[in-house]
């Protein structure tokens, strides 16, 4: 069974600041994909990032990108020039491929002037 | 394109009334997923519909809870003689493609539902 672990239940950072979210997981697929969600006030799901397994190139999107370790197990987050707007619940999740997403249990940041 | 819509937002049902719970796929989706989150957890898997299938239920509670997804109209995921611990967020999302989860999901925005 795959395991998704968060280990930083709170995070804060100053506004413009970068911060680092940390993800690890725990699987004996070769082929998978992770996933980064956001989680607003508004409860909204937001998909704010993908990795594919077999891709050794970190993912980027804008602001956001991740640091995948394969070996490691580990598929951090990492926020550039955070801003107010950043302020959420992060998700980390993994699936390898059919109909389940697994996540972890998430952290919670605060952007702060 | 609307979206997952779900509703309602927000449902509050006394100890052992039902609660019925509404998913409307996106257009052109026929692939639909349940999820719970209960307080200061992520989200977990209940269920995969298909129209008119269930494909897996391997996350549901073997007692009280059932979904349906029919050929006309939304999916419900429906709890019968709800208790205190099925006070949680449930998500709803949806795919066109079965097994989709390679790309994630797009998810709706939710029903809390709170038993009192």
């Amino acid at each position: 069974a795959q395991t998704v672990t968060q280990s930083q239940p709170e995070m804060s950072v100053q506004e413009a600041e970068t911060v680092t979210l940390s993800c690890t997981y725990d699987t004996s697929e070769n082929n998978y994909y992770l996933f980064w969600y956001k989680q607003p006030p508004s409860r909204q799901m937001i998909l704010v990032i993908r990795q594919e397994a077999y891709k050794q190139q970190n993912a980027t999107e804008n602001r956001f990108s991740v640091n995948f370790q394969k070996a490691a197990k580990s598929f951090s987050l990492k926020i550039s020039d955070s801003q107010l707007g950043d302020t959420a619940m992060y998700f980390c999740a993994f699936t390898g491929g059919g109909n389940k997403l697994t996540f972890g249990t998430g952290t919670q940041l605060k952007v702060e002037l | 394109n609307a979206g997952v819509m779900q509703n309602p937002r927000h449902l509050v049902r006394r100890r052992g009334q039902e609660a019925r719970l509404r998913c409307s796929p996106m257009k052109g989706h026929s692939h639909v997923y349940w999820y719970r989150q209960l307080p200061e957890e992520g989200l977990k898997f209940m269920v995969y519909l298909q129209k008119e299938n269930i494909i897996d239920e391997s996350g549901m509670p073997k007692e009280r809870f059932s979904a349906e997804f029919p050929k006309e109209g939304p999916s419900i995921l429906r709890i019968q003689q709800v208790v205190r611990g099925d006070s949680a967020a449930y998500f709803c999302a949806s795919s066109s493609q079965q097994g989709n989860s390679n790309y994630g999901y797009t998810f709706g925005s939710g029903t809390r539902l709170t038993v009192v």
